[in-house]
């Protein structure tokens, strides 16, 4: 479930171990979904996105994969790292001729070494 | 590798006062954005720019925001009258171009009102 205020939810895994991230996103009419990855005390940095009419898309280490029937998005990492330690944010654009990207409230992932 | 820079990097202000906030896109984008994210909470849109105007802005950024790109490389966002509750780190943000959605951010501002 959604959390609000400082209660992120938080995945915790161990360093070598494969990480997915779960996002849902609200509007079916998005059309181009994004992943960011937030260390403390830094802006958002891109990791992956995604466009609607693709439900799998590969990066170094990471994995996005888009189901458009259930508005799920997931994000999966190989491998993880002490490095890979951030708060992670999905975002979605919905369709049209704007710009906007509406934000996920964040997974914080913690690799314990 | 070209990124996107802001100053300062933490601003006090007293609540009334007026704050700019700047930042310097990267260079060849066309696309700019202002976010806002209060600590511990989503990343929220405030405003994207292109052209010399306003593209798209939320319900945030209402009369007592600005924005502007005074010369070719700096967007700076305004805030006439700070409020308590304008404490916050803000995010600018630029893309590329119409068919690029991505957009780079920089380290942020952290605003306090006091």
């Amino acid at each position: 479930g959604e959390s609000v205020g400082l209660h992120l939810p938080t995945l915790s895994v161990q360093e070598g171990d494969n990480s997915i991230i779960n996002c849902a996103y609200s509007n079916s009419a998005s059309d181009y979904f994004i992943w960011y990855k937030q260390e403390s005390g830094k802006g958002p940095q891109f990791i992956i996105d995604i466009r609607s009419n693709m439900d799998k898309r590969q990066g170094q280490r990471v994995t996005v994969l888009l189901n458009k029937t259930v508005k799920h998005l997931s994000l999966q990492i190989a491998a993880t790292q002490p490095g890979d330690s951030a708060v992670y944010f999905c975002a979605e654009r919905s369709a049209g001729n704007n710009r906007k990207l509406i934000w996920g409230l964040g997974t914080s992932l913690a690799v314990n070494p | 590798e070209p990124e996107v820079t802001q100053t300062p990097s933490h601003q006090v202000t007293q609540m009334g006062q007026e704050v700019i906030l700047r930042c310097v896109p990267i260079s060849n984008h066309l696309y700019f954005y202002w976010y806002r994210q209060i600590l511990g909470q989503k990343v929220e849109f405030l405003v994207s720019f292109y052209n010399n105007e306003i593209s798209e802005k939320s319900e945030i950024f209402d009369d007592q925001f600005s924005v502007e790109r005074p010369d070719g490389s700096n967007f700076t966002l305004k805030i006439r009258s700070t409020k308590l509750e304008d404490s916050a780190m803000y995010f600018c943000a630029s893309s590329f171009g119409t068919e690029s959605y991505e957009q780079y951010f920089g380290p942020g501002t952290r605003l306090t009102v006091t």
